[in-house]
Formats: C-alpha cells, structure tokens, sequence
C-alpha cells in the first residue's frame, strides 16, 4: 500500500537558519503531494501541494519539488522565523474524490530566536 | 473563514463504554473524513463520507465504528464499545467538490479521546 517517510524530529534551528525536510514515498498510482502544518492547539492546514512531477508548490517562503524519479517532496525554506515553530506532515493522495490522505508521522520543527 | 469545528476537544471515557466524537464541516462542503493520530504515530485515515454514505474505510473502521450525518450540518463518529488502544486524537476534515485532481481537506483542531 501508499506509505509516507519523512524524517523524525524534533527539528531544532536558529532563526534565519535553512531548513529542510526530508520526505519520500511509496504508491502504486500517480499520487499528488502535499505539505500540511500543525501549530500548536490548531488543526492540520495545508500548506503547499503538487499535483504532478517537476511541480514546484509554494507558499509562506516553503517550497517542495515533486520528484518522481526519487519519489520525494522534500520541503525547503531558506530563512525560518520564530512563527514557523510547529508540526509538519508531508502526506499523499492518490486521487481526488473522498480518497482519504495517507501522511507521514510528521516532523516537529522548533525555531529558537 | 470558514472552518471545521470539533467537540468535545478533550473526552475522557471508561472502556466499554461508547462515545460519539461531533464534527461541524464547513458549509458547502461535500465530502468528510475522520483521521486518527495515536500519540507519536502517524495520522491514519479512517473514513470518508458522501452523499449519506461511507466512500470509502480504512481496515482499521471495523464494527466497533460508524458514522452519521444526523442533519444538515452535524458529522459524528461513534466508537460503540471503546478499548484502551482507541486513546488518540481524532480529526475530522471536509472539502468540497473541485472537480479537479484532488479536493484540499480542511481539518478540524481534533478531539483527544482518553479511555482508562
């Protein structure tokens, strides 16, 4: 079945630092990407997508890359702020409808000022 | 902004004993879903809604489990005879029918469910 790996935090930078978060996949079909985030006492929000290979999803200064050949979204921001302490979930779908998401066990970031 | 809402955000229950978890979706919202998130595990899907009924359930939505739209903007989960591995947060999510690829979910602030 689909699965999701991203890498086990916590994540801990300084602010200003570069960051990056590694996910990689597994699915049978041809799934689009996403990048959800979590702070705290919050539900899960979408933060970027991709919908199919070489797509770059963007928003809020993050950025992933959908690469088939290495079947990964890894995330990218290249100067984290204090207010992008939270929990992040890279997740897939195989397709639209009520197809439910399968996620990674989600990454906890923590920026100290 | 819309957004999805949950109730309780904190329940506390004996085992054996059933609970029902309240969702509010966002109003012109289609389709809904229940996730869970064991502490320190990853969040699992565990049901999709439409049209007044499941879509689709994952194997972990077994008999102890249903669903319900009771009315025009309620959407529960109800877990009839609770264990003590049930323990975890569960999310609720809607989105609306995009047409296109994939329809974003919006996600609820999640329901922690303790059972002693």
């Amino acid at each position: 079945g689909d699965s999701v790996t991203q890498m086990e935090g916590p994540v801990t930078l300084s602010e200003e630092a570069f960051l990056t978060i590694n996910c990689t996949y597994t699915a049978t079909g041809y799934p689009s990407l996403f990048w959800y985030v979590q702070y705290p006492g919050e539900g899960l929000q979408l933060l970027l997508k991709a919908t199919k290979a070489d797509d770059k999803g963007s928003n809020k200064g993050f950025e992933a890359t959908y690469r088939k050949e290495t079947t990964s979204f890894h995330l990218e921001k290249g100067s984290v702020q204090v207010s992008d302490s939270a929990v992040y979930f890279c997740a897939l779908s195989e397709g639209g409808g009520a197809d439910g998401l399968t996620f990674g066990k989600g990454t906890h970031l923590i920026i100290q000022p | 902004e819309p957004e999805v809402t949950q109730t309780p955000s904190h329940q506390v229950t004996q085992m054996g004993q059933e609970v029902i978890l309240r969702c509010v979706p966002i109003s012109n919202h289609l389709y809904f879903y229940w996730y869970r998130q064991i502490l320190g595990q990853k969040v699992e899907f565990l049901v999709s809604f439409y049209n007044n009924e499941i879509s689709e359930k994952s194997e972990i939505f077994d008999d102890q489990f249903s669903v319900e739209r009771p009315d025009g903007s309620n959407f529960t989960l109800k877990i009839r005879s609770t264990k003590l591995e049930d323990s975890a947060m569960y999310f609720c999510a809607s989105s609306e029918n995009s047409g296109g690829p994939y329809n974003e979910q919006f996600f609820g602030p999640g329901t922690r469910l303790t059972v002693l």
